[in-house]
């Protein structure tokens, strides 16, 4: 089946400085890729829809300039979260689209933990 | 706008209990139907789908019917198992959207021995 990873899994940074997440299909190619957030024992919150050379799109509330979203190929895109602070500490999901567009195969996400 | 709703958890059932999950949702047009397994510390799996009024999803002795005049795709088991331990999400598909799914609040399920 189609595979999705992410990396890193975890990572802690400090409060002021930005992290960039990677999201990869490793055996197809995406040319759309969603963002998530997901707090402890919540649901997934759809932060963006990420389209292979061409600008994100985000969702009502979510700020841009904050959650930066590149989809520089058709098997990666990256979130960068820029000038971290602890709210910004959560489970970050990526999920790529297949061949319809009912498919949409999940990372195994990515805990943030920002001190 | 577009909505799914589960019913909450945490649901804690017996091994070889029945299983339902109920779950209603709110969607303008006809969405895709879907439930998602989150297996601890994993990342989200397709469980089964449906993607017309009566359809019914089965994986893994799970079921859904797509009930539009209910609008409910509650997710049935008939026999759960220990394994069968994880988060449901129940999740909506509009069409017309570029596959953008929304999700419900998720139920947790654990079973004992």
């Amino acid at each position: 089946g189609a595979v999705v990873s992410q990396h890193p899994s975890r990572v802690i940074c400090k409060s002021g400085t930005s992290v960039k997440i990677e999201c990869r299909s490793l055996d197809f190619q995406a040319t759309t890729m969603f963002w998530y957030r997901q707090f402890p024992k919540q649901s997934l919150m759809l932060m963006a829809t990420s389209n292979e050379g061409s600008k994100a799109t985000y969702e009502q509330g979510v700020e841009k300039d904050k959650f930066l979203i590149n989809h520089a190929s058709l098997t990666l895109s990256t979130l960068t979260v820029t000038s971290a602070h602890p709210e910004d500490s959560s489970f970050y999901i990526c999920s790529a689209r297949g061949q319809t567009a009912y498919e949409q195969y999940f990372g195994p996400g990515t805990r943030l933990t920002v001190t | 706008g577009d909505s799914v709703t589960q019913m909450e958890g945490p649901v804690t059932l017996s091994e070889e209990a029945f299983l339902t999950i109920n779950c209603t949702y709110t969607a303008t047009g006809y969405p895709s139907l879907f439930w998602y397994v989150q297996y601890p510390g994993e990342g989200l799996q397709l469980l089964l789908k449906a993607t017309k009024a009566d359809d019914k999803g089965s994986n893994k002795g799970f079921e859904a019917t797509y009930r539009k005049e209910t609008t409910s795709f509650h997710l049935e088991k008939g026999s759960v198992q220990v394994s069968d331990s994880a988060v449901y999400f129940c999740a909506l598909s509009v069409p017309n959207q570029g596959g953008k799914l929304i999700f419900g609040q998720g139920t947790e399920l654990s079973v004992k021995p």
